[in-house]
C-alpha cells in the first residue's frame, strides 16, 4: 500500500528565511504533485513532477523529485507572508486505478 | 478558479439524515474523484468515476455511495449520517483515468458538511 509522509507537519518561520518541506513515499512512482490549501479553501495545484530529477520553480517555490530515493522536496526561498498556507504532496499510485495518495500536509506560517 | 463546481457550499443536517453533494467537472474532463478532509483523518480518497463507470474505491463507507451521470456530473450520497461524518468534501476532476498519461487533478471549492 502506498504511503506518503511529509515533514515537518508544522513550520513557523520568519520572512526572508529559506526552508524545505520533505515528502517521502513508500512505493515506486514517478508522478508527484504539490498542492497549496488556504484555510477553508480548496486545493490549488502548484507543481507536477513526472520524472526522476524533475525540478520546477514558480516564484519563491521550487519543487524537485528523486524517484530513486522516493523523495520530493518543496523549497521556499526568502519566504513572504503570502506563502502562509498548508502544503500537500500527493503521489500517484501506478498500480491499478491511478488515485492520488496525499501526505498529511505541512502547515506553514510565515511571520513578519 | 479550477473550473470544477460543487454545490452546496455548506450543509448542516442532523444525525440519521441523508444528503446529496453535487459536482460538475471541468469541461472535457472524464474522471471525477471524491475526497473527504477532516482534522483527524486528513485528505482521504473516497471514490473515482471515469466516463460514468466506477473506477476505484478508497476508504468509502457503505453508507456512502456515488454515481456519475451521462453529462459527467457526479453526486455523492451520504446516508444515516453520524457526527463523525462532519468534514469538508472535495470533488476533483482530471482528463484521463490514468495509465499512460499523468493524472493532474483539479479540485472544486468543496462542500462543508456539519452533522449535528
Amino acid at each position: 500500500e502506498l504511503k506518503v509522509e511529509q515533514n515537518p507537519l508544522f513550520l513557523s518561520m520568519q520572512e526572508g528565511k529559506n526552508y524545505t518541506i520533505y515528502c517521502n513515499y513508500s512505493t515506486t512512482s514517478d508522478r508527484l504533485y504539490w498542492y497549496r490549501q488556504d484555510p477553508g479553501k480548496s486545493l490549488e495545484s502548484l507543481f507536477v513532477l513526472l520524472s526522476n530529477g524533475a525540478v520546477k520553480q514558480e516564484g519563491r517555490l521550487m519543487a524537485s523529485l528523486d524517484t530513486k530515493a522516493r523523495l520530493s522536496t518543496l523549497h521556499i526561498t526568502a519566504a513572504v507572508h503570502d506563502l502562509s498556507a498548508t502544503y500537500f504532496c500527493a503521489v500517484e499510485n501506478l498500480q491499478g486505478a491511478q488515485k492520488l495518495v496525499f501526505g498529511q500536509g505541512t502547515r506553514l506560517t510565515i511571520n513578519p | 478558479d479550477s473550473g470544477v463546481t460543487q454545490t452546496p457550499k455548506h450543509l448542516i443536517t442532523a444525525t440519521g439524515q441523508r444528503v446529496t453533494l453535487r459536482c460538475s467537472p471541468r469541461s472535457g474532463d472524464l474522471s471525477v474523484y471524491w475526497y473527504q478532509q477532516s482534522l483527524d483523518q486528513g485528505l482521504q480518497f473516497l471514490i473515482q468515476y471515469y466516463n460514468g463507470e466506477e473506477r476505484a474505491k478508497g476508504n468509502i463507507l457503505e453508507r456512502f455511495s456515488a454515481q456519475q451521470f451521462p453529462d459527467l456530473h457526479s453526486e455523492l450520497n451520504l446516508s444515516s449520517l453520524e457526527l463523525g461524518d462532519s468534514a469538508l468534501y472535495f470533488c476533483a476532476s482530471s482528463v484521463a483515468a490514468g495509465s499512460s498519461s499523468y493524472n493532474e487533478q483539479f479540485f472544486g471549492p468543496g462542500t462543508r458538511l456539519t452533522v449535528l
